[in-house]
């Protein structure tokens, strides 16, 4: 079955840029949009942003320009890239499968296969 | 910050139900029927349990069940047992200044 598994440093310094990957096992890219979701620590869950290799992206204005998102469909890969970190960027990052669209409809509006997540601290 | 309102925690004996409410806006949860709710045991990672608004993926227990009116959507959990003791969110798709907004989260105690 289809998993993600995402990767990437534990401990990342203050203003220094953030780099996680999103793999995608046993499946493929192809027409579903890619998400990234935080979770800081006992805290609730904070959507930071969507990829799809041919619509685009879009991400939550609260990250602003900080944020930047890629899909490789060859490697099947989703990747997030943060900067200018500070300790309030601390969190478990999961990468999760959204919404897929072909043509002029989408379906499955909602979040149906995560990732087990990776733990970010941010921390000099 | 959460832009969907969530009871910070709910409580139940076993076998009784409960129902955890979300609240938001006339452009999110209002607007769309693409509400869900999530499981969320410590240390792992979130389980999806309700898609647009009501529907259950295979493999979730009935006992799960969920509905919306106006901006409040609602989980319920009847026959609650103890494995149920976990972070429940909602999630709904939204036309404001975000795609996503997840609630707060509501952590149930099984008593």
């Amino acid at each position: 079955q289809v998993q993600l598994q995402e990767s990437g440093p534990g401990l990342v310094k203050p203003s220094e840029t953030l780099s996680l990957t999103c793999s995608v096992l046993n499946g493929s890219l192809d027409n579903y949009h890619w998400h990234w979701i935080r979770q800081s620590a006992g805290q609730g869950l904070e959507w930071i942003g969507r990829v799809h290799t041919t619509r685009g992206k879009n991400f939550s204005p609260f990250l602003g320009s900080r944020v930047t998102l890629s899909a490789d469909t060859s490697k099947k890969q989703v990747s997030l890239t943060l900067t200018s970190v500070t300790a309030a960027d601390s969190a478990t990052y999961y990468c999760a499968r959204g919404h897929y669209c072909t043509g002029s409809s989408c379906s499955h509006w909602y979040f149906g296969l995560w990732g087990r997540g990776t733990l970010v601290t941010v921390s000099s | 910050q959460s832009a969907l309102t969530q009871p910070a925690s709910v409580s139940g004996s076993p076998g009784q139900s409960i129902t955890i409410s979300c609240t938001g806006t006339s452009s999110d949860v209002g607007s769309f029927n693409y509400v869900s709710w999530y499981q969320q045991h410590p240390d792992k990672a979130p389980k999806l349990i309700i898609y647009d608004v009501s529907y259950r993926p295979s493999g979730v227990s009935n006992r799960f069940s969920a509905s919306k009116s106006g901006n409040t959507a609602s989980l319920t959990i009847s026959g609650l047992q103890a494995e149920d003791e976990a972070d429940y969110f909602c999630c709904s798709y939204s036309r404001s200044v975000t795609d996503w907004l997840f609630g707060g989260g509501t952590k149930l105690t099984v008593l």
